[in-house]
């Protein structure tokens, strides 16, 4: 399967805990794209690479979340200290670079976290 | 503030029914705009995508969405659904320039249900 990965699939963690989640883009795709989804809600986005560099970050990330994308090749998003209200299903996208704008964004399965 | 306003929650169909799905947007700029699909326990995966000119797009499955700038609306439509077509919905909009392009706004999202 050469589609975006997600590891863990679910992650059950206590509150006050760190977590991290790795993301592995489809092989030729520059761009990288870390989105939060609840329950009944759509996506919501949280940042965005362009390689290496962090080129976008959403207010929605606190100072409790980074992500990192240290070769331009996979990414990993940590949440230290985690809250009940954390949980939610985190999602990767990746795009490839095209002479256009932001073309269509490929997602993967997704990582369901649950803080007790 | 940007954001995508998706008409219905829950549509219930049978097969053989036509479908028109509601997607309205706000945003102040030039966007893209874009249909993605959920079907049961799978990924989120691109239906259609509009960036310019015919403002009527062909995706996979039979679906098509008429882009209306005037409305700021982009509906999903199908002549006749299957039971296979049974999924969550998600219209989702970015803007073609300016620094938020990686930032993809969804929708809430239609649940399909179609009745065999």
């Amino acid at each position: 399967d050469t589609g975006v990965s997600q590891d863990p699939r679910h992650k059950i963690t206590k509150r006050g805990q760190n977590v991290t989640f790795r993301c592995d883009p489809i092989s030729e795709h520059n761009r990288l794209y870390w989105y939060r989804q609840t329950l009944g809600q759509g996506p919501e986005f949280l940042t965005y690479f362009q390689n290496e560099a962090q080129l976008e970050k959403s207010r929605l990330l606190s100072d409790r979340f980074s992500a990192e994308r240290p070769k331009g090749s996979f990414s990993t998003l940590e949440i230290q200290r985690t809250e009940q209200g954390d949980s939610a299903m985190y999602l990767c996208a990746s795009s490839p670079r095209t002479a256009r704008t932001h073309n269509e964004q490929f997602f993967g399965p997704g990582t369901r976290l649950t803080v007790l | 503030a940007q954001s995508v306003s998706q008409h219905n929650h829950h549509v219930i169909l049978s097969e053989a029914a036509s479908l028109e799905l509601g997607c309205n947007y706000s945003y102040g700029g030039t966007v893209n705009l874009f249909w993605y699909v959920q079907y049961p326990g799978q990924h989120l995966q691109l239906l259609l995508k509009y960036f310019s000119g015919d403002p009527l797009v062909k995706g996979i499955k039979g679906f098509e969405a008429e882009f209306i700038k005037s409305k700021f609306s982009f509906n999903l439509r199908k002549p006749s659904v299957q039971w296979s077509d049974t999924a969550e919905y998600f219209c989702a909009v970015n803007a073609r320039y300016g620094g938020s392009q990686g930032n993809l706004i969804f929708g809430k999202g239609t649940k399909l249900s179609v009745k065999p």
